[in-house]
């Protein structure tokens, strides 16, 4: 079946620091990602949408120059937390369509810790 | 945009008896219905999905329905088992691949033995 990854699994960082995610499908291309952040006992909400050689799509709310979205390829998509503050501390989930339009494939997520 | 509503939040069972999950949706393009059940620090597990050209589906102990007109689906748990209990997510999506799967709130499942 397809398979999505992301790296780090865990990562801590300090406050005003960047802090990068990378989400990989493994076994399939994805034109298309999607990136979810998940707070404790919260539902995973979602917060832009990666389109391989373009711009990603923000949800409302969250700031496009705080959570930079990269998609260079059709098998790599990156989050980088810029300035990280401690209420950026969350599960980061990223997802991509597998090869029917319909079925999501979800990364193991990336649990960031702001210090 | 998509809105997802689920109840309830919380559920408690006993061993052996049925639980129900209810999501309701907005968006009537909205045509692929998944729940997910979700351990602590883990991904999102499917355990059953619907499309839209049907009403129900089942998977052993597990069933959907989906009543497209009031714009609601359910999750169908039968004699349930203590290894039941987690988190499980209703979600909602138009069957186009650039769109992105909307989820309910949340319900956790406690299932006592």
């Amino acid at each position: 079946g397809a398979v999505v990854s992301q790296h780090p699994s865990r990562v801590i960082c300090k406050s005003g620091t960047s802090v990068k995610i990378e989400c990989r499908s493994l076994d399939f291309q994805a034109t298309t990602m999607f990136w979810y952040r998940q707070f404790p006992k919260q539902s995973l909400m979602l917060m832009a949408t990666s389109n391989e050689g373009s711009k990603a799509t923000y949800e409302q709310g969250v700031e496009k120059d705080k959570f930079l979205i990269n998609h260079a390829s059709l098998t790599l998509s990156t989050l980088t937390v810029t300035s990280a503050h401690p209420e950026d501390s969350s599960f980061y989930i990223c997802s991509a369509n597998g090869p029917s339009s319909y079925e999501q494939y979800f990364g193991p997520g990336t649990r960031l810790t702001v210090t | 945009g998509e809105n997802v509503e689920q109840h309830p939040s919380t559920l408690s069972v006993q061993e052996g008896d049925s639980a129900v999950i209810k999501c309701t949706y907005s968006d009537s393009a909205s045509n692929y219905f998944p729940w997910y059940k979700q351990e602590l620090g883990k991904r999102p597990q499917l355990i059953i999905d619907i499309r839209s050209n049907v009403g129900e589906k089942k998977d052993q102990r597990i069933a959907v329905t989906l009543n497209k007109t009031a714009k609601h689906f359910s999750l169908h748990i039968t004699e349930t088992q203590p290894e039941d209990s987690a988190v499980y997510f209703c979600a909602a999506k138009a069957g186009q691949a650039g769109t992105a799967l909307i989820f309910g709130k949340g319900t956790t499942l406690s299932v006592s033995s």
